[in-house]
């Protein structure tokens, strides 16, 4: 069955504390996985997308790594603008699209 | 540059009203896709069009939703008779035509927040 599952759920971290949030897929041929930041009462907004194993995007504070397994969203030395949910999609064969559950992600100053 | 508008921001109705969501896709974009999103099941596909013609409608989840795209530019999803159970939020988002390695990303819109009471 095809399932995207994301980890951990919530985290707090303070503001310049790095870390990692992770998407593991299983799914019948990636077509692609993104990335997307959501906001309270906004729609999810794009960030990356990744292709092939190996791939890596980055944007400021952000770094998007894949693997034929999961994908990571590295956070480095965050900001509190930086707080939302962060939510992994996965497009597969036969047009199917998945999207994980979302890392809320809250710094703190 | 406008981004997909959805329209209402906000409903709130009585069960066994019927609800319209309305959605003006990024111009240009020629993929359109519904999705509702709760707390429980967090983000869910309902469907998906592709130059205005339903590709994958597997999500819908009864007879009692239906959605069309009349043309390029604006699309429905019909709920008919409401629920409380369907009450969340439901977003619209576009994507451009594949090219090259393809699968564009979706834009999405700030949805439409649904209560049935």
């Amino acid at each position: 069955e095809d399932q995207v599952t994301q980890s951990p759920e919530a985290l707090r971290l303070q503001e310049g504390e790095s870390s990692s949030l992770n998407c593991s897929y299983t799914v019948s041929g990636l077509r692609g996985l993104f990335w997307y930041r959501q906001d309270p009462g906004k729609g999810p907004e794009f960030l990356f997308t990744l292709y092939s194993a190996g791939e890596e995007k980055e944007k400021e504070r952000l770094k998007a790594t894949l693997t034929k397994k999961e994908s990571f969203l590295h956070i480095t030395a965050p900001k509190p603008e930086d707080s939302a949910t962060y939510l992994c999609a996965v497009r597969a064969n036969f047009n199917k699209f998945y999207f994980g559950s979302g890392t809320k992600l809250n710094v703190k100053p | 540059d406008a981004g997909v508008i959805q329209s209402p921001r906000h409903e709130v109705t009585e069960m066994g009203q019927e609800v319209t969501l309305r959605c003006k896709p990024i111009s240009g974009h020629n993929s359109l896709f519904w999705y509702r999103q709760t707390m429980m099941r967090g983000l869910e596909l309902l469907i998906y069009f592709n130059n205005n013609v339903p590709i994958d409608d597997s999500g819908m989840p009864e007879d009692r939703f239906s959605a069309k795209m009349p043309n390029a530019s604006f699309s429905t999803l019909k709920i008919q008779p409401s629920e409380p159970r369907d009450s969340a939020v439901y977003f619209c988002a576009s994507s451009d035509r594949e090219r090259g390695q393809g699968n564009q990303p979706q834009h999405f819109g700030d949805g439409t927040r649904l209560s049935i009471l």
